[in-house]
């Protein structure tokens, strides 16, 4: 079945630091891969997305780049704010009838000024 | 862009009575539909798949007696949690796709229902 495994939290950082946070999947067939950051209290809001290998989504200064060969797709800022901190879900749908997406569990971001 | 409107924001019931929730595409017509439930810090887990006009699918676990999912119309969709008790307790998320779009914007969420069962 497919799974995405996201690095675990929380990530604590100084605001203007660099971020990464790891994304790894497993699944059949070329999936759509997203990001979907939830603020405190919220609804999940999409971050950016990407549909085939190679393809780097971006938004708001955060960028991932589908790569199929490693099966990842790593979120990255170059330079954090405070109002950055949010929990954040790697996500992948398969394409298949169902259209249910897979997520992983989260990694809850808190950057300090 | 695509927006899915979800009521009540929070809900505060008595053990025993039943709580509606809403979920509406605004803007887009929603054929497909999903329910979670988050407990605290951790991920979503998925509660069931509606398609309109026909009845939900409900994942493992899920008692769909309980949980009543109904999704009318292409842009409504009600999730009501049946003599609720304090472990139904939870935060409830809706989102909304329709077929072809899944990778133009993904999946449109609602803002969430906090449900506390007293």
């Amino acid at each position: 079945g497919n799974s995405v495994t996201q690095m675990e939290g929380p990530v604590t950082l100084s605001e203007e630091a660099f971020l990464t946070i790891n994304c790894t999947y497993t699944a059949t067939g070329y999936p759509s891969l997203f990001w979907y950051v939830q603020y405190p209290g919220e609804g999940l809001q999409l971050l950016l997305k990407a549909t085939k290998a190679d393809d780097k989504g971006s938004n708001k200064g955060f960028e991932a780049t589908y790569r199929k060969e490693t099966t990842s797709f790593h979120l990255e800022k170059g330079s954090v704010q405070v109002s950055d901190s949010a929990v954040y879900f790697c996500a992948l749908w398969d394409g298949g009838s169902n259209y249910k997406l897979t997520f992983g569990k989260g990694t809850l971001l808190t950057v300090n000024p | 862009g695509a927006v899915v409107s979800q009521h009540p924001s929070w809900v505060i019931c008595k053990s025993g009575t039943s709580v509606k929730i809403e979920c509406r595409s605004l803007d887009f017509q929603a054929t497909t539909m999903f329910w979670y439930r988050q407990f605290p810090k951790q991920s979503l887990m998925l509660m069931a798949t509606s398609n309109e006009g026909s009845k939900a699918t409900y994942e493992q676990g899920v008692e769909k007696d309980k949980f009543l999912i109904n999704h009318a119309s292409l842009t409504l969709s009600t999730l009501t949690v049946t003599s609720a008790h304090p472990e139904d307790s939870s935060f409830y998320i809706c989102s909304a796709t329709t077929p072809g779009q899944e990778s133009n914007y993904g999946y449109t969420f609602g803002s969430g229902t906090r449900l506390t069962v007293v």
